[in-house]
């Protein structure tokens, strides 16, 4: 069954925007990964933080943690068109645990 | 491309058939996963190896499904007899356990299985 859930469910924003998509879990997890996936095609690796972690940069992505709320936030700054895709988190032990994911189009 | 391969990309299947796909994980990766993925949902996990040992299998969908990694560097995973419901995206994941017991997990671009 689906433990991750994320929300919302789909975001449509303008190009130079921020997004900010939650996740929860409902286990205990050892890290929490977020995954890109492109209409059709694998998961991207994005970041992947740790349950020791609260916050973690790459690039224009900002990930939090909040493990007592089961919790977990992915904003994506200064959006591009090229960001339109799914997003999922993961929470891991040794498998991945996903949502249905968060649809966002980002309009040019 | 030192990424996650799987093969074939695509797979048209008449019902009661069986199918066959494989998985090349990163060279280095001592772990390997199988997911299905249905139109709107999010990945779902089958099973996954450590080397050659299969440490979980209890997700596999039924008894038609099995997974080998004999040698312990590719994976095949096995549908038999396919049922219109195992129309989906099969979907390998590759991890090393390094410095940390879980680590990154990378995803191939999968195979979409469709039963007519």
């Amino acid at each position: 069954s689906q433990q991750g859930e994320e929300d919302p469910q789909a975001l449509s924003i303008q190009e130079g925007e921020n997004a900010t998509m939650n996740c929860s879990y409902k286990t205990s997890i050892n890290n929490l990964q977020w995954y890109r996936q492109n209409s059709g095609r694998g998961l991207v690796h994005l970041i992947l933080i740790r349950s020791n972690e609260r916050e973690k940069h790459s690039g224009r992505l900002r990930v939090t943690l909040d493990t007592s709320k089961k919790s977990s936030s992915l904003l994506i700054t200064a959006s591009r068109a090229a960001d339109t895709a799914s997003y999922f988190c993961g929470g891991s032990n040794y498998k991945l645990t996903f949502g249905k994911g968060t649809l966002l189009t980002v309009n040019p | 491309d030192t990424g996650v391969s799987q093969d074939p990309r695509h797979k048209i299947t008449k019902r009661g058939q069986n199918v066959t796909f494989r998985c090349d994980p990163i060279s280095e990766h001592n772990r390997l996963y199988w997911y299905r993925q249905t139109l709107g949902q999010g990945p779902e996990f089958l099973t996954y190896f450590q080397n050659e040992a299969q440490l979980e299998k209890s997700r596999l969908l039924s008894d038609r499904f099995s997974a080998e990694r004999p040698k312990g560097s590719f994976s095949t995973l096995e549908i038999q007899r396919t049922e219109q419901g195992d129309s989906a995206m099969y979907l390998c994941a590759s991890s090393s356990t390094g410095t940390s017991a879980y680590n990154e997990q990378f995803f191939g671009p999968g195979t979409r299985l469709t039963v007519l």
